[in-house]
C-alpha cells in the first residue's frame, strides 16, 4: 500500500515559469514532509522540509505548501531554471526523532530551455 | 568532505552468489539505512541502524542482512542474491535526533542478478 503517492511521473515546464510538484498521503500520523531532488547517477538530496505545524515554508525560489486536511503537498519552484531538471521525492515521517522516510514515487521534471 | 561512500557502484552477478555492498560515511552520523529504488515503487527502506550493533528491519527486508560493528560502516549483505533484488541500492545517513528525515545519501549501487 502506498502511503505517499506522487501521481504524476512526469512534467515539463518552460524555463522561467512555475513549476508544481503535487503529493498526496494517506497516514494521517505522518508528522514532517520533505522534498528530494535527484539527478542521474548521483543520490537524493535534500532540498526543503515542512512540519505539520506550519502550512508553508520557502526557501529562495523552492516553497512547499502543506494542506493536512486533504493530506496533500506540493513544491512550487518560480522562476524554473534548466538546472531543476531532476527527480523529485516526496517524502513523509512520523515526526521529529523518527528518521524513517516513506518516499513517493517520484515526479520527472524536465525544464524547457 | 562529507560524504557517504558505496561500494561497488555498478555490479553483476549471477544468482545465488554471496555479495556485499559496503557503505562507509564520515560525519560521525549515530542513524544509517539502506534504500532501495525500483520503478513505479520510488524508494523504500530495508533496514536501518540506530547506532552501533543495533540494527532493525524495514519495509523490505526479506533476503538482505546488514550489520553495524563499527559507527562509520553500514554493509548490506546478500547472501543468496535473487534475480528480484536487481536493484538500484541508496545508504543513507543521518545525526540521531538532527533534522528528522534529512538524511545524507551515497551516490548509490547498482545491481543485477543474472
Amino acid at each position: 500500500d502506498q502511503q505517499v503517492k506522487q501521481n504524476s511521473p512526469s512534467l515539463s515546464v518552460q524555463e522561467g515559469r512555475i513549476s508544481i510538484l503535487n503529493c498526496d498521503y494517506t497516514n494521517s500520523m505522518f508528522d514532517y514532509f520533505l522534498w528530494y531532488k535527484k539527478y542521474p547517477a548521483e543520490g537524493p538530496t535534500f532540498l526543503i522540509s515542512i512540519s505539520s505545524i506550519k502550512d508553508k515554508n520557502e526557501d529562495g525560489r523552492f516553497t512547499v505548501f502543506l494542506n493536512k486536511s486533504a493530506k496533500h503537498l506540493s513544491l512550487h519552484i518560480v522562476p524554473s531554471q534548466p538546472g531543476d531538471s531532476a527527480v523529485y521525492f516526496c517524502a513523509a515521517s512520523l515526526g521529529s526523532g523518527n528518521e524513517k522516510l516513506t518516499f513517493g514515487t517520484g515526479t520527472r521534471l524536465t525544464i524547457i530551455p | 568532505e562529507a560524504q557517504v561512500t558505496q561500494n561497488p557502484r555498478y555490479l553483476i552477478t549471477v544468482t545465488g552468489k554471496k555479495l556485499t555492498v559496503t557503505c562507509s560515511q564520515n560525519m560521525n552520523h549515530e542513524y544509517m539505512s539502506w534504500y532501495r529504488q525500483d520503478p513505479g515503487l520510488g524508494l523504500r527502506q530495508i533496514y536501518y541502524s540506530m547506532n552501533v550493533e543495533v540494527t532493525d528491519k524495514g519495509d523490505v527486508p526479506e533476503g538482505y542482512k546488514v550489520s553495524r560493528k563499527e559507527k562509520r560502516n553500514f554493509p548490506l549483505i546478500l547472501e543468496s542474491p535473487s534475480p528480484n533484488q536487481t536493484s538500484l541500492y541508496f545508504c543513507a545517513s543521518n545525526l540521531a535526533g538532527g533534522r528528522a528525515g534529512e538524511l545524507f545519501f551515497g551516490e548509490g549501487s547498482r545491481l543485477t542478478v543474472l
